[in-house]
């Protein structure tokens, strides 16, 4: 499969701590993007990274891209009850013009 | 901007029956595409289109027809309704910047699809 493998599956933490969510892929990409998707609604994009980046920043959002490991990192910090929802990765595979989704981490923040 | 908009919000059919999901952008994105999500899944790809009369099949294209005659708009049309095609559809735009590469896709708000 093409897509991006996120975990873990599920991660459950208290408001105000890191979440750390992680996407693997198998192919060379050109980018790897982040989507949150709250529930019962469309996906919203988050922060691209290029395969050419390292490392990208938006606002508590922190992003990773490790090409020779095939993976990128998800971190939230300093999380809020409104951030809890399903967070999905999508590589976008070099000659590939279409993004496939992983089954997405889903993330719930405790009071 | 409207963004991406999809029609109609929920749908019922019964076996057999078939139907047109609506799906138009206007933001003049070359890309579109159509996803399926069942409950606790990730997305699907059906089908997407790079341009106006080019479409290519996705992961799951079966049962599923789509054309692209305008850049604006991407019906995917239910051939033959079966109970399996049960799940929530999104429609998603995007656009390229240089070369090939394409950036963020800009999601419409699903449709709920139910067959009997």
């Amino acid at each position: 499969s093409q897509q991006g493998e996120e975990d873990p599956q599920a991660l459950s933490i208290q408001e105000g701590e890191n979440a750390t969510m992680n996407c693997s892929y198998k192919t060379s990409i050109n980018n790897l993007q982040w989507y949150r998707q709250n529930s019962g609604r469309g996906l919203v994009h988050l922060i691209l990274i290029r395969s050419n980046e390292r490392e990208k920043h938006s606002g508590r959002l922190r992003v990773t891209l490790d090409t020779s490991k095939k993976s990128s990192s998800l971190l939230i910090t300093a999380s809020r009850a409104a951030d809890t929802a399903s967070y999905f990765c999508a590589p976008l595979i070099q000659g590939a013009q279409k993004l496939v989704f992983g089954q997405g981490t889903r993330l719930t923040i405790n009071p | 901007n409207a963004g991406v908009t999809q029609t109609p919000k929920f749908q019922v059919l019964k076996t057999g029956q078939s139907m047109t999901l609506q799906c138009a952008q206007d933001m003049n994105h070359e890309y579109m595409s159509w996803y399926r999500q069942d409950p606790g899944m990730g997305l699907r790809l059906i089908h997407y289109s790079v341009g106006a009369g080019i479409t290519d099949q996705g992961e799951v294209p079966n049962g599923y027809n789509v054309s692209r005659s305008t850049t604006e708009d991407f019906p995917l049309r239910l051939l033959s309704a079966a109970p399996s095609q049960t799940s929530v559809y999104f429609c998603a735009s995007s656009y390229r910047t240089s070369g090939r590469l394409y950036n963020e896709q800009f999601f419409g708000p699903g449709t709920r699809l139910t067959v009997l």
